[in-house]
């Protein structure tokens, strides 16, 4: 089953501007983490906030945590071609033993468009 | 290794067949995870390892999914007969540990067509 869910599924801007994309889940987190995904092969992992963070930043990417909403966002600040992919966010579930997975969501498709 | 390797990058089987789908995973890391990605989608669980604990395996869809892994090393996912619906792109990843505090690390994936 799906924890996070994003939204738009897909935002396309102008190059220079900044693109916004939210997740929200429904179930308790540890932390939340975004990964970027180009031309659908591998996830790299950009950014990892925990549950106690409100607010990270990393370079051009800034995400914010909201646990009393259950929501999360990923702002991109000039956005530059090469940010065109599909964005993820994941939360931890608890599997069995206590161990921990990520659960993504479907996913948002930005385009830079120059 | 520096980085998470898959292979086959592609394999293309005919429906019926059996396939095994390989993953090595970046030495030192406890953790590795397989995931399905069908087109345009998001990423399904399907099989969690960590350390010598008995595996995950809740999100394998059906028992023709099958996985082992050696150690903390290579990890094999192996579908049997295999189905038209089985056509993804399979991701293997590894993280330090399994408890949540660190990324994870994506191969490239295996990209399988059943025809």
């Amino acid at each position: 089953s799906q924890q996070g869910e994003e939204d738009p599924q897909a935002l396309s801007i102008q190059e220079g501007e900044n693109a916004t994309m939210n997740c929200s889940y429904k179930t308790s987190i540890n932390n939340l983490q975004w990964y970027r995904q180009n031309s659908g092969r591998g996830l790299v992992h950009l950014i990892l906030i925990r549950s106690n963070e409100r607010e990270k930043h990393s370079g051009r990417l800034r995400v914010t945590l909201d646990t009393s909403k259950k929501s999360s966002s990923l702002l991109i600040t000039a956005s530059r071609a090469a940010d065109t992919a599909s964005y993820f966010c994941a939360t931890d579930a608890y599997g069995i033993q206590g161990a921990q997975k990520l659960v993504f969501g479907q996913g948002t498709r930005l385009t830079i468009n120059p | 290794g520096a980085g998470v390797s898959q292979s086959p990058s592609n394999k293309v089987t005919e429906k019926g067949k059996d396939v095994e789908l390989r993953c090595d995973p970046i030495s030192g890391h406890t953790a590795l995870y397989w995931y399905r990605q069908r087109l345009g989608q998001g990423l399904e669980f399907l099989i969690y390892f960590q350390g010598n604990s008995a595996p995950d395996k809740s999100g394998l869809p059906s028992d023709r999914f099958s996985a082992e892994r050696t150690g903390e090393s290579v990890s094999t996912l192996t579908i049997q007969r295999t189905q038209q619906e089985d056509s993804a792109v399979y991701l293997c990843a590894s993280s330090l540990t399994g408890r949540g505090v660190y990324g994870y690390t994506f191969g490239s994936g295996t990209r399988l067509t059943v025809v």
